[in-house]
Formats: structure tokens, C-alpha cells, sequence
């Protein structure tokens, strides 16, 4: 079973409009939860993190954790085609465990 | 404020041959972490250092290691490279294990 699992994509959302990404995970101990972008042939870079339940809002971009149902999203509003890019999710299982467990990513179009 | 630094950026080795690859940190960050990316599997955690010990190890074979100097530059090396060595390897900081983590902008490990 596969740790951390994303839809792949692409998703296709017109500028302007809210981008809705979503993660599930399996192990309920996971401690802290990550949404990277990465633009191709770039590395990722760090947009929001997550620790406890509920909605953190930075600008643009709102993470929400629901460790009940074991799901992380990423919301993007007025979405703009420089957001267009893969976002990776990503989640620390154990303290002291394997690092950062990645999702595959969901590659994101935002259609002028 | 510097980022991660990862030298070198591009690096094409033989089969058999090794290879060392060098990290310098976000300045006052103490933990190092590798991970491997390549199209097919995704980003997957190799090690972790902190305060110049090894914490945590992923699912690779012994040919990689590395190493954590006291100033928490870091160094990967693998041993008797194999085609399927070639990826993309990126160095993470974080101020603490188990924080949030910063990539490099990696090294492209080609093997022929």
C-alpha cells in the first residue's frame, strides 16, 4: 500500500478560478504534513506546512488537514498560469523515521 | 540569506565508477537530508544527518553514504555507479529533524 498517494493529473483549472489538490495518506501516526511545487527541471520548493488539524491560510494558498479521515489538500486561489507547475505532498510518518515520505505529485495546468 | 548549495550541478560517470556529491546547508540549519528523484519512482528518502550522525536511512543499498562535518556540510557518495544510479539528487536543510525542509537545486547524475 502506498504511503502517500496523489492523482497524477494533469488538472486543468482556468486562471482565476480556486485549484484543488489532494493527498491521502495511510500511517495515522504521521506528524507533519508538506505541500512542495516543483516547476520542471527545477528542485521543490517548500509552499506550506501543516501540523495539526484544521486550515492554515498563507496568501494564495490554504492547507487543510483532517487526520480523521487521513487527507491533506492544497488550495490555490485566483489561480495563475505561473502556478502551473507539479505539486508534490509530503509527510513526516514517525519522528525519527524515514524523512520526508513523498507523494508521486499531481501536475497542475492553469489554463488562461 | 543563502539557500542550499549542491555542487556539483551536473555530472556525467561511467559505470563502476563512484561518485561524491557535496551540501552546504541553510546557514544555521543542523540537519541534512538526501533524497533520490527519478521519473519513475519519485522522490524517496536515502539518509538523514544530525550533529554529524547518521539518524535515519532509507532503502538504498550500502553503495550510498555520506557523511556530516561539523559544520554541517554534507557530503552523498555512492560506490560502483549502475545505470540505474542516474537521477536526480537533492540535498534538503532543516533547522531541526523532522522540521520543514529546504531543497538545493540538486545535482543531475548521469551514468553511462
Amino acid at each position: 500500500q502506498k504511503e502517500v498517494e496523489q492523482n497524477s493529473g494533469p488538472l486543468s483549472v482556468p486562471e482565476g478560478a480556486i485549484a484543488s489538490l489532494n493527498c491521502t495518506y495511510s500511517d495515522r501516526g504521521s506528524q507533519s504534513f508538506f505541500w512542495y511545487r516543483q516547476y520542471s527541471g527545477k528542485s521543490p520548493e517548500l509552499i506550506m506546512f501543516i501540523y495539526s488539524n484544521g486550515d492554515k491560510e498563507d496568501g494564495r494558498f490554504t492547507a487543510q488537514l483532517n487526520k480523521a479521515s487521513q487527507y491533506v489538500s492544497l488550495l490555490i486561489r485566483d489561480s495563475q498560469p505561473s502556478d502551473s507547475a507539479t505539486y508534490l505532498c509530503a509527510v513526516i510518518v514517525r519522528r525519527g523515521a524515514d524523512g520526508l515520505t513523498f507523494g508521486k505529485g499531481t501536475h497542475l495546468i492553469i489554463q488562461p | 540569506k543563502a539557500g542550499v548549495t549542491q555542487t556539483p550541478r551536473y555530472l556525467i560517470k561511467t559505470r563502476g565508477q563512484q561518485v561524491t556529491l557535496s551540501c552546504s546547508p541553510i546557514s544555521g540549519h543542523r540537519s541534512v537530508s538526501w533524497y533520490q528523484q527519478t521519473p519513475g519512482q519519485g522522490l524517496q528518502f536515502l539518509f538523514e544527518y544530525f550533529s554529524e550522525t547518521q539518524r535515519n536511512k532509507g532503502n538504498f543499498p550500502g553503495r550510498f553514504s555520506g557523511r556530516q562535518f561539523s559544520n554541517s556540510r554534507s557530503e552523498m557518495n555512492v560506490s560502483t555507479l549502475e545505470l540505474g544510479d542516474s537521477a536526480l539528487y537533492l540535498c534538503a536543510s532543516s533547522l531541526q529533524q523532522n522540521t520543514e525542509a529546504f531543497f538545493g537545486q540538486g545535482t543531475r547524475l548521469t551514468v553511462v
